[in-house]
């Protein structure tokens, strides 16, 4: 079972268009996020949810809207797609504060979603 | 703002050698330092991580080596292997809020 999926792999869209991105996860965490991938491998964060609760927001274009319908799932909208915008796209889930032991823990990454636009 | 600044950028190591990552941070409220293995065309995945409590973390050829005074922490791969080529990504947190990651590293390995 995937821990976190998330749809499609690809995505090729034209500049203007409106699209979204699928995230799933089954693990019982209660955080989910978005990071964005540039070119060069940095990991930006743009979104997460506690639940139901948008809890950081960093400095991204309102063209992209997360929606959340409930705990296990954080879909990303992106309106009037622009060339900038392509990049490769994670989801990611995490319990929100470590678990009693303060053991190990952390983010757990989708495959990604690698959004072409042209 | 950087708050985890990680180097080198890329890394080629021969096989069998020692592969060293760097990463420095500026917020001593960070409590958390864990290291995440991405290969081409997947996510990053959490491959080890410290607490400031401790100074050497230790799993398997991984080691996390973490220098509190210093604000810094690194990774040493021992006997590196082809299989181990990928971007290494360092991160930062204090209890409960976000991951900070380094700008990643992206190690090559040549048999």
């Amino acid at each position: 079972d995937t821990a976190v999926s998330q749809t499609p792999k690809y995505l090729v869209t034209q500049m203007g268009n409106d699209k979204s991105i699928k995230c799933e996860q089954n693990l019982g965490h209660d955080t989910m996020y978005w990071y964005k991938q540039d070119s060069k491998k940095f990991l930006k964060i743009m979104f997460s949810y506690n639940n139901k609760e948008l809890i950081i927001n960093e400095t991204v274009p309102n063209r992209f809207s997360p929606k959340s319908p409930d705990k296990a799932h954080l879909n990303l909208h992106i309106n009037s797609l622009e060339l900038g915008d392509s990049a490769v796209y994670f989801c990611a889930s995490s319990h929100h504060a470590p678990t009693g032991d303060r053991g190990t823990y952390g983010y757990t990454f989708g495959s990604g979603t690698r959004l072409t636009v042209v | 703002q950087q708050q985890v600044k990680q180097s080198p950028q890329s890394l080629i190591v021969q096989k069998g050698g020692i592969s060293i990552i760097n990463c420095a941070y500026e917020n001593t409220a960070f409590d958390y330092f864990p290291w995440y293995q991405q290969f081409p065309g997947k996510g990053p995945a959490l491959l080890i991580a410290i607490r400031p409590d401790v100074s050497e973390k230790k799993e398997g050829r991984f080691t996390i080596s973490f220098n509190k005074s210093a604000k810094q922490f690194s990774l040493h791969i021992m006997d590196s292997q082809p299989g181990d080529s990928a971007t290494y990504f360092c991160a930062a947190s204090s209890t409960g809020n976000q991951f900070y990651f380094g700008t990643g590293t992206s190690l090559t390995v040549i048999p």
